[in-house]
């Protein structure tokens, strides 16, 4: 299996545009997490959905964040508009059952200048 | 309310010493699951184990080997011989409860291994 596949690697945008990450989620997986990581907050759960529904987002910062899941194989995290305070690195992550584990892609490294 | 500590902010050894890394978490559900994650220089995070409440046996894979004991709330996780490549930072974690599927997550311990 390929593994969680996120797109971009990296990405330098400037304040107030818009980014959008992507994420393919381990075929078969009925979970797929969005996490932020910093150095000053660690790991941060944003969103996770089940099933392509959106089950908790009380972790999404404010409304300029939002997360789609229009198919079991592909999911977006957009942040319009960007803010240099939401550089970070943002994981997605899938896993099947509940309580399992999870398996993340590589991460995006966002920088907002 | 569910927490996991790792008190252990970093830790430096010589390769081929042994560590320990310490786990500490706090939850009043009966079934929960433990887990560690390596996240290298690389940054990538990799799941390493994953250990449901009900089963309390040790589990040794290779040089890893984790202590999980009920009695005193901890999941702790041995290198045995470290190398350099052991070099990372490893996370606990914990799920179980009403918040079946959100991960609780300790701070990390940067471990590194000099040769």
């Amino acid at each position: 299996d390929a593994g969680v596949i996120q797109s971009p690697r990296h990405e330098v945008t400037e304040m107030g545009q818009e980014v959008t990450l992507r994420c393919k989620p381990i075929s078969g997986h009925d979970y797929l997490f969005w996490y932020r990581q910093t150095m000053m907050r660690g790991l941060e759960l944003l969103i996770y959905f089940n099933n392509n529904v959106p089950i908790d987002d009380s972790g999404m910062p404010e409304d300029r964040f939002s997360a789609k899941m229009p198919n079991a194989s592909f999911s977006t995290l957009k942040i319009q508009p960007s803010e240099p305070r939401d550089s970070a690195v943002y994981f997605c992550a899938s896993g099947r059952l509940e309580g399992g584990e999870q398996f993340f892609g590589p991460g995006t490294r966002l920088t907002v200048l | 309310a569910q927490k996991v500590t790792q008190a252990q902010t970093e830790i430096s050894v010589v390769e081929k010493e042994d560590v320990t890394l310490d786990c500490v978490y706090e939850t009043r559900d009966t079934t929960y699951y433990l887990f560690w994650y390596k996240q290298p220089p690389s940054g990538e995070l990799v799941f390493l184990i994953r250990r449901n409440s009900f089963d309390e046996q040790n589990e040794i894979s290779g040089r890893y080997s984790w202590n999980f004991q009920k009695s005193t709330s901890s999941f702790n996780f041995t290198i045995t011989a470290s190398q350099v490549v052991d070099s990372a930072v490893y996370f606990c974690a914990l799920t179980g409860g009403d918040s079946n599927y959100q991960l609780i997550w300790g701070a990390g311990t940067k471990l590194i291994i000099k040769p």
